[in-house]
């Protein structure tokens, strides 16, 4: 089945030690997002990508990169996380009909930092 | 920014019951979406709403576009336990989207 796929699904750093996590899609989108979600809150979008075109929130951290070398895959780089970074993150894709129209989320990766 | 106001926050409903909730906006928005999230999950689309005053079900979940274009509901009618979850709506405008709070919804059986 067509999906977004997003590993690991749990990730532990050490604070001030750089992570990486990494999402794929098999469905072809042209719009790729990163979010963050702390718990029961809704999800903040940190970036996007249309193609290769990188769009950052303004509100975005520069602790917080991101790395689209295809189509396919996307990474969101932590450089140096803090306590305050400890949270899901999703990402999710669209097809470019139109921006953040009909998301299609991944499971996420929890992220503890310790 | 635009901001979403979702309401409840949460319910308690017993199973077989109706669910109403809804999103509403001070300013307009081209679409709304509304999800749904399992825990440990990511977000699920449930529904898409393209025009004002659009009414659209999904099974036994029916949602609307506002007229004005600033609000939208969702109803879920005959709940049954596994309808739990947090359910976020989203409002669209051009390059912008805003979530809101998640209303989380408990189905007694």
């Amino acid at each position: 089945d067509a999906m977004v796929i997003q590993n690991p699904r749990y990730q532990v750093t050490q604070f001030g030690k750089p992570v990486t996590l990494s999402c794929s899609q098999t469905l072809n989108h042209n719009v790729m997002y990163w979010y963050q979600q702390k718990s029961s809150q809704a999800p903040k979008l940190l970036f996007h990508y249309y193609d290769k075109d990188f769009n950052n929130e303004a509100d975005t951290p520069d602790n917080f990169q991101s790395r689209r070398p295809n189509t396919s895959f996307c990474f969101l780089d932590i450089r140096s996380p803090g306590l305050g970074d400890a949270a899901m993150y999703l990402c999710a894709t669209s097809t470019g009909r139109g921006l953040f129209l009909e998301q299609y989320f991944g499971p996420g990766t929890r992220l503890t930092v310790t | 920014g635009q901001q979403l106001n979702q309401s409840p926050q949460s319910m308690f409903i017993q199973e077989g019951e109706d669910v109403s909730m809804n999103c509403t906006s001070s300013s307009i928005f081209n679409t709304w979406l509304w999800y749904k999230q399992d825990p440990g999950e990511g977000p699920v689309l449930l529904i898409a709403l393209y025009k004002a005053g659009e009414l659209t079900s999904n099974g036994r979940l029916t949602a609307q576009f506002g007229i004005t274009r600033k609000d939208s509901f969702l109803n879920i009618s005959a709940s049954i336990p596994s309808d739990v979850g947090i359910y976020f709506c989203a409002g669209q405008l051009n390059n912008d989207m805003r979530f809101g709070a998640g209303t989380r919804l408990t189905v007694k059986p």
